[in-house]
């Protein structure tokens, strides 16, 4: 399965938009992408996904590039329940997911 | 509530012994995942069952675990003569596949885990 980059932490201030990055230079046609997050003791919890196009839903946007090889999910204005382990993932139809070690967010008040 | 669940939450267990999971996914969801993961890591994949049937299982998932999904709803992942190793926490994610074609995906529900501690 591709492989996903992401950097290990990343910062933002309260209330302040966020973008976190995800690089997938070898992901193939039938590669969704995911994202995912994982607040303390709990488990993963889904975000947005998608395929070519851009994704918006209540939680957040997905912005994928053009030659899909990365991608940014974006959380308009970070609040401190937005403090987690952000997980960006590639799935084919039906497979199972294959986690990295993913972005741990701080977000300041 | 109509969540994924998981019982226990924690499991305290003494190096030899045999311990069960349990996983409840959403009703009506065919596929049932079963992850582990450790401190500092992201969620490995250990196995999935397409309803009663085990499909995957990866190479994590050695002799002494064993899973199975007797009529399809439930899961039980057991893990024999446990080994301090096994100090994980251990995911449950279930999703629905049914009427999905062409190539799309859906989104997998995870439980809040299984906390397993081996002294």
């Amino acid at each position: 399965d591709a492989k996903t980059t992401q950097p290990n932490s990343m910062e933002s201030n309260e209330e302040e938009p966020v973008h976190l990055p995800c690089n997938h230079s070898t992901i193939s046609g039938t590669d969704y992408i995911h994202w995912y997050r994982q607040l303390p003791s709990q488990g993963p919890e889904y975000v947005i996904h998608g395929l070519t196009s851009n994704v918006n839903n209540r939680m957040a946007s997905l912005a994928i590039a053009e030659d899909r090889k990365s991608s940014t999910l974006i959380l308009h204005r970070a609040t401190l329940r937005d403090a987690a382990v952000y997980y960006c993932i590639l799935n084919r139809a039906g497979n199972q997911f294959y986690f990295g070690t993913g972005t741990s967010l701080t977000v300041i008040p | 509530d109509t969540g994924v669940s998981q019982n226990p939450r924690h499991k305290i267990t003494k190096r030899g012994q045999n311990v069960t999971f349990r996983c409840d996914p959403i009703s009506e969801h065919n596929r049932l995942y079963w992850y582990r993961q450790t401190l500092g890591q992201g969620p490995e994949f250990l196995t999935y069952f397409q309803n009663e049937a085990q499909l995957e299982k990866s190479r994590l998932l050695s002799d002494r675990f064993s899973a199975e999904r007797p009529k399809g709803s439930f899961s039980t992942l057991e893990i024999q003569r446990t080994e301090q190793g096994d100090s994980a926490m251990y995911l449950c994610a279930s999703r629905n596949l049914q009427g999905l074609a062409g190539g799309r995906t859906d989104t997998q529900y995870f439980g809040p885990g299984t906390r397993l501690t081996v002294l």
